[in-house]
């Protein structure tokens, strides 16, 4: 249980464009997803909290008009790169936190990742 | 604000070599600590929980309160224990004044790659 899928698994584009990656909780609900941004042997760099129905929540840095997030269920968060340009390429991974009845704490199951390369 | 700090960025060690990754942590409150793994090309995966003092993959951590450490060690080191590993506080959810409910965020340590050679 608790598998978290990302789509694509990679992706290259052009400079201008935009891309949409999806997180998906296959087996639990979650109200509650992050995305993360990791460069190549760095630990993982919290970009922003996606709340199921309100807004998410940045970190200080990440531009919110360049990665948009939408969180219109509770098993699907999306982050979209909008024009995107060669230094946002990275490795973009998503996590998810299950539903908690009455528990204080709990951790988070990790998409594999999604690989975007900007030409 | 829960922080933890992995003061190696790499560590080598020998195959069957004792290994202890370090971690300590600086926040108030009862401390709640996790190990995840992230191996070549996986996903990053849960390794161990403080509350549930399990131990996964021969691995073992001890909350020390006096020391403010939750260090992740291994008696004898394999080479499919070279991987990434991350020390990190749990999410933490919390209640806000009008009855919501908000969460909190992970926040991981550097993480420190291991390299175990044969």
């Amino acid at each position: 249980g608790a598998v978290v899928s990302q789509h694509p698994s990679w992706v290259i584009c052009k400079s201008g464009t935009s891309v949409k990656i999806e997180c998906r909780s296959l087996d639990f609900q979650a109200t509650t997803m992050f995305w993360y941004r990791q460069f190549p042997k760095q630990s993982l760099m919290l970009m922003a909290t996606s709340n199921e129905g309100s807004k998410a929540t940045y970190e200080q840095g990440v531009e919110k008009d360049k990665f948009l997030i939408n969180h219109a269920s509770l098993t699907l968060s999306t982050l979209t790169v909008t024009s995107a340009h060669p230094e946002d390429s990275s490795f973009y991974i998503c996590s998810a936190l299950t539903e908690l009845p009455s528990a204080y704490t709990d951790t988070q199951y990790f998409g594999p990742g999604t690989r975007l390369t900007v030409l | 604000a829960q922080r933890v700090t992995q003061p190696e960025k790499l560590l080598s060690v020998f195959k069957g070599a004792p290994v202890e990754l370090k971690c300590n942590y600086s926040y108030s409150g009862s401390p709640e600590l996790f190990w995840y793994v992230q191996y070549s090309r996986q996903r990053l995966q849960l390794l161990l929980r403080h509350i549930s003092r399990e131990s996964i993959k021969g691995f073992t951590a001890d909350l020390n309160k006096g020391e403010t450490s939750f260090h992740l060690k291994k008696p004898f080191a394999q080479e499919e224990d070279s991987a990434m590993y991350y020390c990190a506080p749990p999410s933490t959810l919390t209640k806000s004044n009008a009855g919501g409910t908000s969460y909190g965020k992970l926040t991981f340590g550097q993480g420190t790659i291991l390299t175990v050679h044969p």
